[in-house]
């Protein structure tokens, strides 16, 4: 019964790299979510998978960020040329059936930083 | 669009005192509320939650009730513990959406 996983939790890298960070739902979540928390802020939501397909990905900021889950389970986020606004915590969350009924199981986060 | 706003923090109080977070919120519709606590090294958890007008969330002596003529769903414990000193995050869903909009978070330190 492990709960949703992230990895790396901690990720430095410098302005205009590529960066992958992946979420571990919980086993048979069938709904993934991608949320970023800046500091001080409350988590914003990114994108939305149902099964294998984003079913909300209105979230992303710009043409830098994508995200996959090709097998309906781990999910991968991308971003490209990275920059110094895209430091914040990375959260994703799992859940059984569809919200907002349902109730989100949260990762801990990955925490990124841009230099 | 759908917004929440919730009281900033950090709300301090000595341990048996009574707790009032104030979160209100700007939805069409009817949407479902929620209140998530982090705990200091932990993810987010999902505290309690109301899907309709007049019900009341409750969970580990925390309440909420939902109220559509103040669209306000302020968290309330009778006596806190050292041990729910927390970040707590108020929510709401768009029932045509899956998405969670959250508010910016309220820390509560708890001291014995």
């Amino acid at each position: 019964g492990a709960g949703v996983s992230q990895t790396p939790s901690n990720k430095v890298t410098e302005k205009g790299k590529y960066v992958e960070l992946r979420c571990d739902p919980i086993s048979g979540h069938t709904a993934l979510y991608w949320y970023r928390q800046s500091l001080g802020q409350g988590p914003e939501f990114l994108i939305y998978f149902q099964g294998t397909g984003a079913a909300d990905d209105s979230g992303l900021p710009n043409d830098r960020f994508f995200a996959v889950r090709p097998e309906g389970s781990v999910s991968t986020l991308k971003i490209q040329r990275t920059e110094r606004g895209d430091s914040a915590v990375y959260l994703c969350a799992s859940s059984l059936n569809r919200a907002p009924t349902g109730e989100l199981f949260f990762g801990e986060g990955s925490r990124l930083t841009v230099l | 669009g759908n917004s929440v706003t919730q009281m900033e923090g950090p709300v301090t109080l000595s341990e048996e005192a009574f707790l009032t977070i104030n979160c209100t919120y700007t939805a069409t519709g009817y949407p479902s509320l929620f209140w998530y606590v982090q705990y200091p090294g932990e993810g987010l958890q999902l505290l309690l939650k109301a899907t309709k007008a007049d019900d009341k969330g409750s969970n580990k002596g925390f309440e909420a009730t939902y109220r559509k003529e103040t669209t306000s769903f302020h968290l309330e414990k009778g006596s806190v513990q050292v041990s729910d000193s927390a970040v707590y995050f108020c929510a709401l869903s768009d029932n045509n959406t899956d998405k969670l909009i959250f508010g910016t978070g309220t820390r509560l330190q708890v001291f014995p």
